[in-house]
């Protein structure tokens, strides 16, 4: 069956570093994947699109890189910031015509 | 104004119950979604649809329906509420752009306790 994995532990990292964040997938082949960040007690809200034949894309501090060979996404921030904290959901596509989310990762970012 | 609403925002009920959650958007999307979250389960399909004649079961769908009043509406309805679907509900829409990729706005949510 399809599966998704992300890190089930908290990341817990200091105030300007890198963030890596990991989304593996199994048993399907998504068109695009995306990624979105989710606050206590709301709503995801989307944060980036990357498709099959992008390597990877930017979008000012975040970075998303897709390898369909090893059928993993990384989800990197640079210069994390205290504001940054929040649970980041990962979302293959699957050809059935539905986003599939992952459980999420929570980030800490301490000061 | 919000572009998805979700009503109520919380609801305690009792076990037996049936309960109804709401929710309307104003982004013109065809597609619409509800999802339950639970701690350490992430985000589960209860039902989707692509427009208002269409409507799918998403992986968890026993115990719950739904009615797609409007394009702009969809209803989802627990007939007999039940402890263990105590959660946290959001809906969400979608529209496929062009080059058939589609991007989902979720809802504040609604915080269900059945008793």
């Amino acid at each position: 069956s399809q599966k998704i994995e992300q890190n089930s532990e908290a990341l817990n990292i200091q105030e300007g570093k890198t963030a890596t964040l990991t989304c593996n997938y199994t048993n399907y082949s998504p068109a695009y994947l995306q990624w979105y960040r989710q606050d206590p007690g709301r709503g995801p809200v989307f944060l980036l699109l990357i498709r099959e034949n992008e390597k990877e894309k930017r979008k000012e501090r975040l970075k998303v890189t897709f390898d369909t060979t090893l059928k993993q996404s990384l989800f990197h921030i640079t210069a994390s910031q205290p504001a940054d904290s929040a649970t980041y959901l990962c979302a293959p596509y699957n050809q059935g015509g539905k986003l599939i989310f992952g459980q999420g990762t929570e980030l800490s970012v301490k000061p | 104004d919000a572009d998805v609403t979700q009503t109520p925002r919380n609801r305690i009920t009792k076990t037996g119950k049936r309960i109804m959650l709401e929710c309307s958007q104003t982004k013109g999307h065809d597609r619409m979604y509800w999802y339950r979250q639970d701690p350490g389960l992430g985000l589960r399909l209860i039902y989707y649809s692509f427009d208002v004649k269409d409507i799918n079961k998403g992986e968890i769908s026993d115990g719950y329906s739904v009615s797609r009043q409007a394009q702009a509406k969809f209803s989802l309805s627990l007939e007999s509420a039940i402890p263990n679907q105590t959660a946290l509900y959001f809906c969400a829409t979608s529209a496929v752009t062009g080059g058939g990729q589609e991007t989902q706005y979720f809802g504040p949510g609604t915080r269900l306790l059945v008793l």
